[in-house]
């Protein structure tokens, strides 16, 4: 089975520096998508970003990007110019599809404060 | 931007009680998804649902849980007969598949007493 760790259950940062989350997870597959979903206190859920494990690029979107280390089964998240709207529980997920059966394998989250 | 909707945003109901949670997904999506939120833990993956049927299910999504995708536009949770340990956020998600992104919800706020 799948498993996604994110160790670190809390962090803060000052607003406009950087940030860097963990995550790593456990998979026997080759083919398979990473996400980091982004909950305010409202608790919608809010896609952050999106990695495709077969592409050797990490994704960027805006100040944020990811290291995406295969081999070690590591997916970052760097948050830079960290604003106070940054502030939220962030989740990393893993997926895999398989046609007509799809699930997202949720960590644990970390709590990022920002500090003004 | 096309969302997902769920409806009610808070439900309180007594121990032993039916509910029925009710998500309308983006239109031209073809997987939908049952997910739960324990408060202060992580989002657990209940159900996945396609060609009209479930297609993947977990532990949690025992005999008490049933989905439905009644009209073609409505997707929904029923829980049969409420326990405490059901109070939880629960997240209706959506997507085109293969991999693309899962749109969320804004959840429902389920209390059991």
């Amino acid at each position: 089975a799948q498993t996604v760790t994110q160790s670190q259950p809390e962090m803060s940062v000052q607003e406009a520096e950087t940030v860097t989350l963990s995550c790593t997870y456990d998979t026997s597959e080759s083919d398979y998508y990473l996400f980091w979903y982004k909950q305010p206190p409202s608790r919608q859920m809010i896609l952050v970003i999106r990695q495709e494990a077969y592409k050797q690029q990490n994704a960027t979107e805006n100040r944020f990007s990811v290291n995406f280390q295969k081999a070690a089964k590591s997916f970052s998240l760097k948050i830079s110019d960290s604003q106070l709207g940054d502030a939220a529980m962030y989740f990393c997920a893993y997926l895999y599809t398989n046609f007509g059966n799809e699930k997202l394998t949720f960590g644990t989250g970390t709590r990022l404060t920002i500090i003004p | 931007e096309p969302e997902v909707t769920q409806t009610p945003s808070h439900q309180v109901t007594q121990m032993g009680q039916e509910v029925i949670l009710r998500c309308v997904p983006i239109s031209n999506h073809l997987y939908f998804y049952w997910y739960r939120q324990i408060l202060g833990q992580k989002v657990e993956f209940l159900v996945s649902f396609y060609n009209n049927e479930i297609s993947e299910k977990s532990e949690i999504f025992d005999d008490q849980f049933s989905v439905e995708r009644p009209d073609g536009s409505n997707f929904t949770l029923k829980i049969r007969s409420t326990k405490l340990e059901d109070s939880a956020m629960y997240f209706c998600a959506s997507s085109k598949g293969w991999g693309g992104q899962a749109f969320f919800g804004q959840g429902t706020r389920l209390t059991v007493v």
